[in-house]
């Protein structure tokens, strides 16, 4: 099967950068993806890595290792409103998405 | 709008009362799932369906049932609640082949008493 471990909580101060972690074991998947889910609201898409390496878009970026089964979510200039709950999500060969138990984020001024 | 569409929003319910939440999607996509959310759980997939009459079991299937007869409509039905299936709810679409960004619904909060 496929799992997906990541920390559950990490604490930031606004400005700051932080970086999520997540290590996974699968038999085979298409890539890597991260949402965000703010309290009582939806999961949102963030981002995708089909590829090593890191792909950047605004203050966010995600980085992919396949052959560490390894990756992350590095959040820059952290503001108030990135306070939510962070997940790293396997694109299955099936395409079946499995998340990861999720990171909650929370940055204190 | 592209859009995933969960109703109801919130319900509360008796043990052993059938119920139905509804879940359309506009936007043409082959592949649905649906997931239940628990404190200190994560998202646990229930059931997915890969296109029209195709579906498959998750990771918690048990005490549901889902249909997909139309390919925007994939309705997910609890014969037998129980009172721990109290949980929030999402539905979500993909389009598949690899392109993993997944549109989720605006969430079910079910309590059964």
């Amino acid at each position: 099967g496929q799992s997906l471990e990541q920390p559950s909580e990490v604490t930031a101060v606004e400005g700051a950068i932080v970086q999520i972690n997540c290590t996974y074991q699968t038999s085979g998947f298409y890539g890597l993806s991260w949402y965000q889910q703010h309290d009582g609201g939806a999961p949102t898409f963030l981002s995708y890595n089909a590829l090593d390496g890191l792909e950047e878009t605004g203050r966010f970026s995600s980085f992919l290792s396949r052959s560490d089964s390894y990756g992350y979510l590095l959040l820059q200039e952290l503001q108030m409103k990135d306070s939510a709950s962070y997940f790293c999500v396997l694109n299955n060969a099936g395409n079946m998405l499995t998340f990861g138990g999720g990171t909650r984020l929370m940055v204190k001024p | 709008e592209a859009q995933v569409t969960q109703n109801p929003r919130y319900l509360i319910t008796v043990t052993g009362k059938k119920l139905t939440v509804t879940c359309s999607q506009n936007m043409n996509h082959e592949y649905m799932s649906w997931y239940r959310q628990d404190p200190g759980l994560g998202l646990r997939q229930i059931y997915y369906s890969m296109n029209v009459e195709v579906t498959d079991k998750g990771d918690v299937p048990e005490g549901y049932k889902v249909s997909r007869k139309e390919k925007r409509n994939f309705p997910l039905i609890l014969e037998s609640p129980s009172p721990n299936q109290t949980s929030l709810y999402f539905c979500a679409s993909h389009e598949g082949g690899g392109n993993t960004e997944a549109f989720f619904g605006q969430g079910t909060r079910l309590t059964v008493v």
